[in-house]
């Protein structure tokens, strides 16, 4: 099992630009979800999904979009990147009756 | 709303010293509680948790963590600190609703602990 991975592993985007992170998991997970993590300021919930072809807004849910099509897959779309979104991003998953969250690698955003 | 705060955001101890982290939540219903630990450039790895049973719980490292529901913390401890314990260290609660189904994570901002020759 590969666990959770997470595509890219680094970019650097302009202001202004478009972008999709995508969080795939091989465990047969119900639940995904996306954070941010910022200096000092912990994980912070963007978007999650309870189940394929659900989505709902987490903590800090402007400026990100979420689609959840495939059961494996929690894609996280940035429509018009703005320095603020300059971070490391997570993606986690757990399965329904599980209490533990499974976490990617994670992604470096750089938005210039 | 949940809320958890750990003390502390940078600790160093001394190789062979405790190491002591500290977490406290506030939570409405009792929670679940997580402890989980960060390498550079790494993502999350769970070292415990806590859902119901015995309110020591053992880790992964060496690691342990005493739920007090009184004083509503988690904190977490390992008797003699090894340079490799060096990274982040994340608290986390989540809220256990009537019917059994579990809320999101909320996380504290992190604790950097230090492990020093």
């Amino acid at each position: 099992n590969a666990g959770v991975t997470q595509t890219p592993k680094f970019r650097v985007l302009k202001t202004g630009q478009s972008m999709t992170l995508l969080c795939a998991q091989d465990m047969n997970h119900e639940y995904m979800y996306w954070y941010r993590q910022d200096p000092g300021m912990g994980l912070r919930l963007i978007h999650y999904s309870v189940g394929e072809g659900t989505t709902a807004k987490g903590e800090v849910p402007d400026g990100y979009n979420v689609s959840r099509l495939k059961k494996q897959n929690f894609l996280l779309g940035l429509e018009s990147a703005a320095p603020s979104q300059t971070s490391v991003y997570f993606c986690a998953s757990r399965g329904g009756y599980q209490e533990t969250q499974y976490f990617g690698p994670g992604t470096r955003l750089l938005v210039l | 709303a949940q809320s958890v705060t750990q003390l502390g955001s940078h600790v160093s101890v001394s190789e062979g010293a405790l190491v002591l982290l500290r977490c406290n939540y506030s939570s409405s219903v009792p929670p679940y509680l997580f402890w989980y630990v960060q390498y550079p450039n790494q993502g999350l790895q769970l070292l415990l948790k806590y859902t119901t049973g015995a309110t020591l719980v053992k880790g992964i490292n060496g690691f342990e963590a005493e739920f007090k529901k009184s004083e509503t913390s988690f904190h977490l401890t390992k008797p003699s600190a090894h340079m490799s314990d060096a990274a982040e260290y994340f608290c986390a609660v989540s809220e256990i609703y009537y019917g059994g189904s579990q809320g999101n994570l909320i996380f504290g901002k992190g604790t950097k602990l230090s492990v020093k020759p």
